[in-house]
């Protein structure tokens, strides 16, 4: 039982393209999130959505619009790719009404643009 | 605006041997630190979360201490072993935002 799914796993397009990333979590967590890991494996929040309203909005182009239908879904929608765009993608969920507010990732979306 | 650094960004060492992993950040006004490990293409695995009112949480070989007046978090592993290799991760949340270090690549040679 996984606890945070992300489909597909691995991404490969042309330029120009758009494509979408799900996620799902089933921990009945009340936030997600959206990472961008670049080629040095640093890690960068997004966006982030609490009970499907965005509450953090990072330095992001507009090419990309998150979108939450409920809480237990937060799909990425990306438009005209760009080569920069090239990266591994995470979702993550906590539950930050709790003081514990631990975050558990999915598996990651390795997207690579030609 | 948050920074998290993680010294050394990279660290090899026999096997058997106890390492200590360092986190540190500019803002000690912080909620939890949460450590994670990070396999080659693989996402990242939650080891320990450290609340702001806690100075330390143990998990098997794993101890994490946290130091918010100094703004320091260590990740001790024990007697370690090949499979800890791995990148390990620091993440330091405010709330709703959560903050990663740079991490540290891991080898651990048989």
């Amino acid at each position: 039982d996984t606890a945070v799914s992300q489909t597909p796993k691995y991404l490969v397009t042309q330029m120009g393209n758009d494509k979408s990333i799900k996620c799902e979590q089933n921990l009945g967590h009340d936030t997600m999130y959206w990472y961008k890991q670049d080629s040095k494996k640093f890690l960068k929040i997004m966006f982030s959505y609490n009970n499907k309203e965005l509450i953090i909005n990072e330095t992001v182009p507009n090419r990309f619009s998150p979108k939450s239908p409920d809480k237990a879904h937060l799909n990425l929608h990306i438009n005209s790719l760009e080569l920069g765009d090239s990266a591994v993608y995470f979702c993550a969920s906590s539950q930050v009404r709790s003081s514990y507010n631990e975050q558990f990732f999915g598996p990651g979306t390795r997207l690579t643009v030609l | 605006k948050q920074e998290v650094t993680q010294i050394p960004a990279a660290l090899s060492v026999p096997e058997g041997e106890n390492l200590v992993l360092n986190c540190s950040f500019t803002d000690s006004a912080i909620y939890n630190l949460q450590w994670f490990r990070q396999d080659p293409g693989k996402g990242l695995t939650s080891l320990l979360l450290i609340q702001s009112s806690q100075r330390e949480q143990t998990s098997g070989r794993l101890n994490a201490s946290l130091d918010k007046s100094s703004g320091r978090s260590t990740l001790y592993i024990a007697a370690s072993q090949p499979g800890d290799s791995a990148t390990y991760l620091c993440a330091v949340s405010g709330g709703n935002q959560f903050y990663f270090g740079t991490g540290t690549s891991l080898t651990v040679i048989p």
